[in-house]
């Protein structure tokens, strides 16, 4: 039972194009939700939250987008640069210290 | 500051063998958690712990035991390797104490189980 899903397994765009990562969840009780990135032979490493009581978040060139009702975020990356390439995992939380991880999202950067 | 340091970095077993992964970190945080992370099913947790002194199952608990050694060293052990636990194990570590802050990986244990 996957209560955090990334259904694409890769994506691919152009470089100064934007990118869009989409997530979906099931558990209503989630009310934090993370992006990592993870380069190849590397831990992943944090790159941007927002908690249930906000739909946007937005850091320099990376925004996520939270529609709770329809149980579903998103990670905008714009301008797309070759560095972005890498995988993308989103997380959730319900309020304990565990987070639950998605399947990961490979992106491509093409000159 | 090294942040979250694994040892080792690669590791091969035979089945029915066992091994001791080591997880240390300098951040001064509160919980330490182990993952492992298979093609296709991104990063499930094995166990965590919440504080020092406390440790609790995770998604995949199974065949693994954990030491929260003290508030900077967490080990995870296995103690009869089987070719199902081949895969990349992470340690991560965040300040605790609420909701789940964001949490610092260290580099990862990839391991095969023959």
């Amino acid at each position: 039972d996957q209560q955090v899903k990334q259904n694409s397994p890769s994506l691919s765009v152009q470089e100064g194009r934007i990118s869009i990562l989409n997530c979906d969840y099931t558990n209503s009780m989630f009310d934090y939700f993370l992006w990592y990135k993870k380069y190849p032979a590397e831990g992943p490493t944090f790159l941007i939250s927002i908690s249930s009581i906000k739909d946007k978040n937005e850091d320099g060139r990376f925004t996520v987008f939270l529609n709770k009702s329809a149980k579903h975020l998103s990670l905008h990356i714009v301008p797309s640069q070759p560095g972005d390439s890498a995988v993308y995992f989103c997380a959730a939380s319900g309020g304990a210290q565990k987070l639950v991880f998605g399947q990961g999202t490979r992106l491509t950067i093409n000159p | 500051n090294a942040g979250v340091t694994q040892t080792p970095k690669f590791q091969v077993l035979k089945t029915g063998q066992s091994m001791t992964l080591q997880c240390a970190q300098d951040m001064n945080h509160n919980s330490m958690y182990w993952y492992r992370q298979d093609p296709g099913m991104g990063l499930r947790l094995i166990y965590y712990s919440a504080s020092e002194g406390t440790t609790d199952k995770g998604e995949v608990p199974n065949g693994y035991n954990v030491s929260r050694l003290n508030k900077r060293e967490f080990s995870l052990r296995l103690e009869s390797a089987a070719p199902s636990q081949t895969s990349v194990y992470f340690c991560a570590s965040s300040e605790g104490g609420g909701p789940a802050y964001e949490q610092y990986f260290g580099p990862g244990t990839r391991l095969t189980v023959t």
